[in-house]
């Protein structure tokens, strides 16, 4: 089955700084890639996706890139403010009827003012 | 649209007694909904798949009899947890999979707030 690596599993950045968390995937027939934001107490938000036809994507501060070959996918946050603060996951998924996220072990991002 | 609410949101029992978690999709259908449980600072670890109108699928280790699943409408999924115990107290979250209508995005996952069981 598939199993997904993440790194670091903590990361502290000033604010205005970047932010990187790396993944890895296993399963090469993965082809969906959405990463979640979690606060504390609170449910996954989806903040962005990529899918495996696609090498890389931005929305605003937040950019995710895809290395299919690899079986690495990244995201970027610039301009890093303190509610950015949360834990990050990320996961892979073959976006199949029926087919379940498999997340990664999380990131937990501080953002010091 | 595509909103999962979850009830109860918290829920406190004594051990040795059973208590039901519901998810509901409450503005597009759900064939399929996942049941996750996620212990402070870890992952969502899947526990299953729910498919409307037959058996759920129960991910490696996971037992069927102690976490019952009934996902008998296409936007009403119920997780009970049978004879809790305190090694039971976890936050629940399920989530419902997107079909293409009614703003949900097919295959994306529309995740409820989550349920806190306490076992005391």
């Amino acid at each position: 089955g598939e199993n997904v690596e993440q790194h670091p599993s903590t990361l502290s950045v000033q604010e205005g700084d970047s932010a990187v968390i790396k993944c890895t995937y296993s399963d090469s027939a993965s082809n969906y890639f959405p990463w979640y934001k979690q606060e504390l107490g609170k449910r996954p938000q989806l903040i962005i996706d990529i899918r495996s036809n696609v090498g890389e994507k931005k929305d605003q501060r937040i950019a995710v890139t895809l290395n299919k070959t690899a079986k690495h996918f990244s995201l970027h946050i610039t301009e890093t403010q303190p509610e950015d603060s949360a834990v990050y996951f990320c996961a892979a998924s073959m976006q199949t009827s029926y087919d379940k996220v498999i997340f990664g072990p999380g990131t937990s991002l501080s953002v010091i003012p | 649209g595509a909103v999962v609410s979850q009830h109860p949101s918290w829920v406190i029992c004594k051990s040795g007694t059973s208590v039901k978690i519901e998810c509901r999709s409450l503005d597009f259908q759900a064939t399929t909904m996942f049941w996750y449980r996620q212990f402070p600072k870890q992952s969502l670890m899947l526990m299953a798949t729910s498919n409307e109108g037959s058996k759920a699928t129960y991910e490696q280790g996971v037992e069927k009899d102690k976490f019952l699943i009934n996902h008998a409408s296409l936007t009403l999924s119920t997780l009970t947890v049978t004879s809790a115990h305190p090694e039971d107290s976890s936050f629940y979250i399920c989530s419902a999979e997107g079909s293409g209508l009614a703003g949900a995005r097919p295959y994306e996952q529309y995740f409820g707030p989550g349920t806190r069981l306490t076992v005391t």
